[in-house]
């Protein structure tokens, strides 16, 4: 079964600074996979997605996200970091149901914490 | 053009009393998903409609939750009667076709006391 892992629950970055957030998943297929950020009293947003191509996807908002077969990661990054930036990020992976219709698996959701 | 709306925003609840989300989607996405986020776990799929015909309902926790879209418009999730255990965050989603294009609203927080 498909399954999404962001194995930091929380992560706390000094403004300017860099920042990678880890997502590993399981997939017997080729994956889609996304990236969503969720600001206080937002909804989701979606920041990049990865379908097929060139393995470094480029974001809004400064992210890119690097996808490798090999370890099954695709990992977030910015390489420096604003105040705005602090919100939930979720990583998350598309695949086809029994029922023939798409839907994604979440991971757990890692949240970036700004000092100054 | 209006992005994804939910309604409530908050809804507050006794065990063993009756709550009905409302979603409504962009204008023109056959596509509606429900989603679920129990606090401090992952966002979880509930199902999906493909204009007013539900596509997959796999996700849903039990025959307490019913979600309708009539007309393929707007869709409504009721929770009846709801349990302490359906406290979450609930969030839709649309897209015209596929994945690729799904937007998702800010979510109703539903708690039950």
């Amino acid at each position: 079964a498909q399954s999404v892992t962001q194995p930091d629950i929380h992560i706390t970055v000094s403004e300017g600074a860099s920042l990678e957030l880890r997502c590993n998943y399981s997939y017997g297929a080729t994956p889609y996979l996304f990236w969503y950020v969720q600001s206080p009293g937002q909804g989701l947003q979606l920041l990049l997605k990865y379908f097929s191509g060139d393995t470094l996807v480029q974001g809004i908002k400064g992210f890119e996200a690097e996808f490798k077969r090999s370890q099954s990661s695709f990992n977030l990054r910015k390489p420096s970091v604003h105040w705005s930036d602090a919100a939930e990020y979720f990583c998350a992976v598309a695949f086809i149901s029994n029922f023939g219709n798409e839907k994604l698996t979440f991971g757990t959701g890692t949240r970036l914490t700004i000092i100054p | 053009e209006a992005g994804v709306t939910q309604f409530p925003s908050h809804s507050v609840i006794e065990k063993g009393q009756t709550v009905t989300l409302r979603c409504d989607p962009i204008s023109g996405h056959d596509n509606l998903y429900w989603y679920r986020r129990v606090m401090g776990k992952e966002i979880k799929f509930l199902l999906h409609f493909v204009k007013e015909s539900k596509q997959d309902e796999s996700g849903m926790p039990n025959n307490r939750f019913l979600a309708e879209r009539t007309g393929g418009t707007y869709s409504t999730l009721k929770v009846q009667p709801a349990e302490l255990e359906d406290s979450g965050v609930y969030f839709c989603a649309s897209a015209y076709r596929g994945l690729n294009e799904q937007f998702f609203g800010p979510g109703t927080r539903l708690t039950v006391l």
